[in-house]
């Protein structure tokens, strides 16, 4: 089975902490993805990467950048947290993007609280 | 207008009733269907993938896709305590290669 593992279930931060977010992936696959989840709104892409050192922006990019230095770890980095991105963090990886294997599989999730 | 609507919900129903769970989008060029189940506490889980127009069953679930009204659906039979949860709609374009439009999710109460 596919493991995705995040690094923390809950966090609780202070207003211009700088936060890492880790998600690691045991299934050698080529794609992660971070979402943000929030009531109402379903889960939105922040940034997929599809190989080591590369990403692509999501939806929501603003306020946060990401580091994937080897193929099965995948970096969020809240670089000055802010009240607004108090949320519930969602990684994702994937074999492939297309032809069946796109499937995401995720992680528990890590819930952030910043004050 | 969001791209993929979503009722919320929470739906409450008693166990062994039939469940249907909704999705309607906007964009036309949607090709790939998916419905994702989360738990509480709990990343999503892929439990139906469609591609076009028709129905698919798997087990107690059936996933069918209307094109014609930009519409999709989820049924369960048979409904448990076990399937309450929430439903993700998950959807894509044929080129979009991997940016999944998402569903706000719909929460899902089973009555014992």
């Amino acid at each position: 089975d596919v493991k995705v593992t995040q690094s923390s279930r809950y966090l609780v931060k202070r207003t211009g902490e700088k936060v890492f977010l880790e998600c690691v992936q045991d299934m050698d696959h080529e794609n992660m993805f971070w979402y943000r989840q929030d009531p109402g709104l379903g889960l939105r892409l922040i940034y997929f990467s599809y190989d080591v050192k590369m990403k692509e922006k999501g939806d929501i990019p603003e306020g946060y950048s990401v580091s994937r230095e080897k193929k099965e770890r995948f970096s969020l980095i809240l670089e000055s947290a802010s009240t607004n991105q108090t949320s519930m963090y969602l990684c994702a990886s994937s074999l492939g993007l297309a032809g069946g294997e796109e499937t995401q599989y995720f992680g528990p999730g890590t819930r952030l609280l910043v004050l | 207008q969001k791209e993929v609507e979503q009722d919320p919900g929470p739906l409450s129903v008693p166990e062994g009733a039939i469940v249907s769970l909704n999705c309607t989008y906007s964009n036309s060029a949607f090709q790939y269907f998916m419905w994702y189940r989360q738990y509480s506490r709990k990343g999503p889980e892929l439990l139906m993938y469609t591609y076009s127009s028709g129905n698919k069953e798997d087990g107690r679930f059936t996933a069918q896709v209307d094109k014609s009204s930009k519409y999709i659906s989820l049924f369960i039979r048979d409904s448990q305590p076990s399937d309450s949860a929430t439903y993700l709609c998950a959807i894509r374009t044929m080129d979009s290669n991997y940016q999944l439009i998402w569903g706000a999710g719909t929460k899902l109460i089973i009555k014992p």
